[in-house]
């Protein structure tokens, strides 16, 4: 089985600050992992994805996310926020195995103030 | 990236009444679709992977004769809810795969229909 753990349900950060989003994944076999964005009123958009290949993984936005396997993390960094980053972001995990159903954590409000 | 598209993006219904909501690749052809639910505040339920020709496959605690799912086409998926209810009342999301992308395939989401069953 497979899982997503995002441990902030709410994130506040100041427009020019560093951003962290968190995801903890559970897998049995070597998962594919993605973080998606969801702006209000429109569809998810992917930022970036893993794919067993740099564990380092750069996304659209300025928007990068580090697999580390020794700790099943996979978050989501990026240097300085932008008032239009506010949005909703969902941690997802697959696996070929799965059929690529998409498992997706229960998401993470981004609030950036100014 | 691709694009997919949903039709209608918000409908009201009478309880009881049908509603057919449609899926589309633009710039791909899909053999599989999946169909999400999502409800306010939370995360996205799958509900049912569409196969194009054949009968989708429906998860768990998914009723298949609610929820009806016909993939006819390379690039047209539809979900029907039938008989709704004001419980079926939600957010509704649509994928598709790209086969033309290397390796793992992404996802590709529509833009979703909102469902008021009054």
């Amino acid at each position: 089985a497979q899982s997503v753990t995002q441990l902030d349900s709410h994130v506040s950060v100041s427009e020019g600050t560093p951003v962290l989003l968190r995801c903890n994944y559970s897998s049995s076999y070597s998962p594919s992992l993605f973080w998606y964005v969801q702006h209000p009123n429109k569809g998810l958009q992917l930022l970036l994805k893993y794919t067993s290949a740099a564990t380092l993984v750069k996304g659209i936005n300025g928007f990068e996310a580090e697999f580390k396997k020794s700790e099943t993390s996979f978050h989501l960094t990026k240097p300085s926020a932008h008032m239009s980053d506010a949005a909703e972001y969902f941690c997802v995990v697959s696996f070929t195995g799965g059929g690529n159903k998409l498992t997706f954590g229960t998401g993470t409000q981004l609030k950036v103030e100014l | 990236g691709a694009v997919v598209s949903q039709h209608p993006s918000r409908v009201i219904c009478k309880s009881g009444t049908s509603v057919k909501i449609e899926c589309r690749s633009l710039d791909f052809q899909a053999t599989t679709m999946f169909w999400y639910r999502q409800f306010p505040k939370k995360s996205l339920m799958l509900m049912a992977t569409s196969n194009e020709g054949s009968k989708a496959t429906y998860e768990q605690g998914v009723e298949k004769d609610k929820f009806l799912i016909n993939h006819a086409s390379l690039t047209l998926s539809t979900l029907t809810v039938t008989s709704a209810h004001p419980e079926d009342s939600s957010f509704y999301i649509c994928s598709a795969r790209d086969p033309r992308q290397g390796g793992v395939e992404t996802q590709y989401f529509g833009p979703g229909t909102r469902l008021l069953v009054l």
